[in-house]
């Protein structure tokens, strides 16, 4: 167990549809970051927070949002959803915002879209 | 920009042969560079890392030089186990500036595949 937790770990949804992934940062981490795996483009940094804060963007389509609430867990939601939008979705986390400290990644959730 | 560029895979290799992973990067100024291993059905986890020029990260057996001369971060582990098989990535990470704020970017190659066979 990293200390990263990552619900649900597996979902299956419409084309069309709305989900929310969810992540718990290890106790103590303050920065929390997306990532998506597909096997087409390997793994993609989406979305960064800082103790609540957006720190930067990555490859983050606009049909995808997320935030960082008080408590520090994250939250990212998918609307609109394509069958191009099935990957394994990580969330990693870090004590500060350096990240020459290394991540901390969860297990993932994996979305699959039918 | 910042990348990072890995061999190809997938590697297969027998119980105790001799791996090597190699991994180039470009970059300004010094990044730190890192291993990442990814075991099937879990997230990644950190091997090792080195923040500096001819830094030696090491871990597990596993070892990487930071080569500034070459940009390069291999990795290598003389006698290889059935249970080193799983993804590796290369990364590197790096203070970025935009918009009046800072912030550290995490950036990864596109993974290996190693299979070890007993």
């Amino acid at each position: 167990d990293s200390g990263v937790t990552q619900t649900p770990k597996h979902l299956i949804t419409a084309t069309g549809q709305r989900v929310t992934l969810r992540c718990s940062p290890r106790s103590g981490d303050l920065s929390v970051y997306w990532y998506q795996q597909s096997l087409d483009q390997g793994l993609q940094f989406l979305i960064q927070y800082y103790n609540g804060e957006e720190r930067a963007k990555g490859n983050i389509l606009e049909r995808f949002s997320a935030q960082q609430f008080p408590d520090l867990h994250s939250e990212l939601n998918l609307s609109s959803l394509e069958l191009g939008d099935s990957a394994l979705y990580f969330c990693a986390s870090s004590v500060g915002r350096d990240p020459s400290y290394g991540y901390t990644f969860g297990s993932g959730t994996r979305l699959t879209v039918v | 920009g910042n990348s990072v560029t890995q061999m190809e895979g997938p590697v297969t290799l027998s119980e105790e042969a001799f791996l090597t992973i190699n991994c180039t990067y470009t970059a300004t100024g010094y990044p730190s560079l890192f291993w990442y291993v990814q075991y099937p059905g879990e997230g990644l986890q950190l091997l090792l890392k080195a923040t500096k020029a001819d830094d030696k990260g090491s871990n597990k057996g596993f070892e990487a030089t930071y080569r500034k001369e070459t940009t390069s971060f291999h990795l290598e582990k003389g006698s290889v186990q059935v249970s080193d098989s799983a993804v590796y990535f290369c990364a590197l990470s790096r203070w970025l500036y935009a918009g009046g704020t800072s912030y550290g970017k995490l950036t990864f190659g596109q993974g290996t595949i190693l299979t070890v066979h007993p």
